[in-house]
């Protein structure tokens, strides 16, 4: 089955303390992007990645980390995490590196607890 | 700048049609997505315009007027199981290669018994 997987679905964490959110996609994609979405804020992209080794800041990076060493994952790191970091996070993936995001396809989310 | 523009929510009656709008300011336009979210799920895609006029795939119709920064999704024959956020995204040509997608703040819509 075609599918984003994100991992952990839940987690509620400390100030400081690092975490890693994995993500993983099995359509052979190119471009993966991880997005955060608040209430009234809706979804709001934190990093993308047009290919291997190549990766973009989006609207709110600040705070976050990414990699892309593999085709199929693009985890997102939180070196520091602080409360304002609280959110649900979703991993989206798509076809077509050169035009940027197509039809994308998330992951089930997940969703993070700064304390 | 960008801005996307909907309802915030929206209330309809089973087996009605709704028509979620959706208005946008945006350079460098280059396709609008509709997505679907239910509660505590991740947004799955329910259509894509980018030609003016009216893309329809069973219950669910989208319209776009490049020329008016608008769009509209148009569900009809409304089952319980539409209640939801309906996500407006326009995407954006950033010189280069690269496109960006901007996503609007959702329409919760309830539908009602």
């Amino acid at each position: 089955e075609a599918q984003v997987t994100q991992n952990p679905r839940y987690l509620i964490t400390v100030t400081g303390k690092k975490l890693t959110v994995t993500c993983s996609q099995n359509m052979n994609h190119e471009y993966m992007s991880w997005y955060r979405q608040d209430p009234g804020l809706g979804l709001r992209q934190i990093y993308y990645s047009m290919n291997v080794e190549v990766t973009d800041k989006g609207d709110v990076p600040e705070g976050y980390k990414v990699s892309r060493k593999e085709k199929r994952n693009f985890p997102l790191i939180l070196e520091s995490p602080s409360p304002n970091q609280t959110s649900l996070y979703f991993c989206a993936s798509s076809s077509g590196s050169h035009s940027g995001a197509n039809v994308l396809t998330f992951g089930a989310g997940s969703r993070l607890t700064v304390l | 700048g960008q801005n996307i523009d909907q309802p915030t929510e929206m209330t309809a009656t089973e087996g009605a049609i709704v028509q979620i709008n959706c208005t946008y300011q945006t350079s460098g336009f280059n396709g609008l997505f509709w997505y679907q979210q239910h509660a505590g799920e991740a947004p799955t895609f329910l259509s894509y315009n980018v030609l003016d006029g009216l893309e329809e795939k069973g219950r669910f119709s989208s319209f776009l007027s490049r020329s008016k920064g608008y769009s509209y999704l148009l569900l009809k024959e409304l089952q319980m199981k539409d209640s939801a956020s309906y996500l407006c995204a326009v995407r954006a040509f950033y010189g280069g290669a690269t496109n960006k997608l901007i996503f609007g703040t959702g329409t919760l819509l309830a539908v009602q018994p």
